[in-house]
C-alpha cells in the first residue's frame, strides 16, 4: 500500500464550485505540505502544517484553504474554483528528525476547472 | 531569496548515452539539495541528495556532486536507459529553522529511445 494517498485522483468541476482535495498519510509523519505542479513552472507551496495545531501559509496560498484533522489527514480546499487553478496537486510529508528533511509525495491529483 | 535554476528541456536521448542536467543555486547559509525524480503520472520521488559541500549523492547509478564554489549539482548518469525517461526536478532545503521549505527547478523532461 502507497504511504501518502490521494483523492481523488482526476477531478472535474466548473467555475464557482467549492471542492475538496484529501491526503493520508501512513508514514507517521509530523509534516505535511501541499503544491501545485504546473507546467514550465515546477512545484509551488500552497500550504504547510507541522502538526494539527500549526498550519502555515506557503507561497501561494490565496483562493485556497486546509485542514488537518488528525497527524495522518490534511485536505486542500478550493472554497470557489477558478480556471486558473487547473493544476497538478501533491500532497506531501516529512518528518523533522535529522538536520535535513526528505519529502514524500502522494501520486497527485489532476484538477481540471471549467 | 532562494532558487534553482536547472537546464530547460526536453533532453532526448538514446540508450546508453551519456547524461549530464545541469543545475544551479542561489541560496543563502549552507542549504542541502536533491534531485527529485517523477516518471509518467506519479508522484515525485527522491533520487539522491547531498548535504554538505563536496559530497556526492548517488542512486540507481546516478550521480550528483554539491560544489560550492560553482554553486552547482549537476545530475550524471553514465548509460541511460529507456526506463530513465521521467522529469528530473533539482531542489534545495535551506536547512536550519526552515529546513521544511524546498525550493524546486523548473523540471526537465528527459526521454530516452530505444
Amino acid at each position: 500500500d502507497a504511504d501518502v494517498t490521494q483523492t481523488p485522483r482526476n477531478r472535474i468541476t466548473k467555475t464557482g464550485k467549492r471542492i475538496m482535495l484529501e491526503c493520508s498519510q501512513t508514514k507517521g509523519h509530523d509534516r505535511m505540505y501541499w503544491y501545485r505542479q504546473d507546467p514550465g513552472l515546477g512545484l509551488r507551496l500552497i500550504y504547510y502544517s507541522f502538526d494539527v495545531k500549526d498550519i502555515n501559509k506557503g507561497e501561494i496560498s490565496d483562493g485556497y484553504s486546509v485542514s488537518r484533522q488528525a497527524q495522518a489527514k490534511f485536505s486542500l480546499s478550493l472554497e470557489s474554483a477558478i480556471p486558473n487553478q487547473t493544476a497538478l496537486y501533491f500532497c506531501a510529508t516529512s518528518d523533522a528528525s535529522g538536520t535535513q528533511e526528505t519529502q514524500y509525495f502522494g501520486p497527485g491529483t489532476r484538477l481540471l476547472v471549467l | 531569496g532562494n532558487s534553482v535554476t536547472q537546464m530547460e528541456g526536453p533532453v532526448t536521448l538514446s540508450e546508453e548515452a551519456f547524461l549530464t542536467i545541469n543545475c544551479t543555486y542561489t541560496a543563502t547559509g549552507y542549504p542541502s539539495l536533491f534531485w527529485y525524480v517523477q516518471y509518467p503520472g506519479e508522484g515525485l520521488q527522491l533520487l539522491l541528495k547531498a548535504t554538505k559541500a563536496d559530497d556526492k549523492g548517488s542512486n540507481k547509478g546516478f550521480e550528483a556532486t554539491y560544489r560550492k564554489e560553482t554553486t552547482s549539482f549537476h545530475l550524471e548518469k553514465g548509460s541511460v536507459q529507456v526506463s530513465d525517461s521521467a522529469v528530473y526536478f533539482c531542489a534545495l532545503s535551506r536547512g536550519g529553522s526552515s529546513n521544511y521549505k524546498l525550493t524546486f527547478g523548473k523540471g526537465t523532461l528527459l526521454t530516452v529511445n530505444p
